[in-house]
């Protein structure tokens, strides 16, 4: 498999643009998580979803970030418009959750590093 | 809501020795407990994982153990070697909800 893949893996925008995140989790898995991580505040999780529900979505900090699954294999997180303050890396991780509280590892991706200038 | 903390955010030690890391959480009603390691540039790699109903798990060179009760969890390195340098996080699922809270991390050197 050829795990949770993300693109771009690097992306440098100006302030004001729309910004599209891609997430494909590893085939079968039912669970699929966007983060986002900086210095100052670590590893934060934005959204989840189960089955391609959205589940928990406290995590979204404004109503700039929207994220979508349309089905299993894909996933986008969009801010519209972007700020200098989103600068950070964005991963997605994804999982298979066997029953509501199963045991699962999460498998993350690379990663998307943003800068917005 | 769930706060995890990891303690020392860095470390540094030479080639050969053992260390622990350290990982603390506010609350004990955890289903699952996992470490992960973060190399520079890179995603997050699971190491281990520890159900809430176990008190440790072995993976190689690698030891975590999970005290509940006092919130805490330690991952034991033994014979660090150069290339166990990176990042390790913990993370912790609560019984509701399929997400971790995840530490801020500590960051391992080992000198050659």
């Amino acid at each position: 498999d050829a795990g949770v893949i993300q693109s771009p893996r690097h992306e440098v925008t100006e302030m004001g643009q729309e910004v599209t995140l891609r997430c494909k989790p590893i085939s079968g898995h039912n669970s699929l998580f966007w983060y986002r991580q900086t210095m100052m505040r670590g590893l934060e999780l934005l959204i989840y979803f189960n089955n391609n529900v959205p589940i928990d979505d406290s995590g979204m900090p404004e109503d700039r970030f929207s994220a979508k699954m349309p089905n299993a294999s894909f996933s986008t997180l969009k801010i519209q418009p972007s700020e200098p303050r989103d600068s950070a890396v964005y991963f997605c991780a994804s999982s298979l959750a066997l029953m509501m509280w199963g045991v699962e590892t999460q498998y993350f991706g690379p990663g998307t590093r943003l800068l917005v200038l | 809501k769930q706060e995890v903390t990891q303690i020392p955010a860095a470390l540094s030690v030479p080639e050969g020795e053992n260390l622990v890391l350290n990982c603390s959480f506010t609350d004990s009603a955890i289903y699952n407990l996992q470490w992960f390691r973060q190399d520079p540039g890179k995603g997050l790699t699971s190491l281990l994982l520890i159900q809430s109903s176990q008190r440790e798990q072995t993976s190689g060179r690698l030891n975590a153990s999970l005290d509940k009760s006092s919130g805490r969890s330690t991952l034991y390195i033994a014979a660090s070697q150069p290339g166990d340098s990176a990042t390790y996080l913990c993370a912790v699922r609560p019984y509701t909800g399929n997400q971790f809270y995840f530490g801020t991390g500590t960051s391992l050197t080992v000198i050659p």
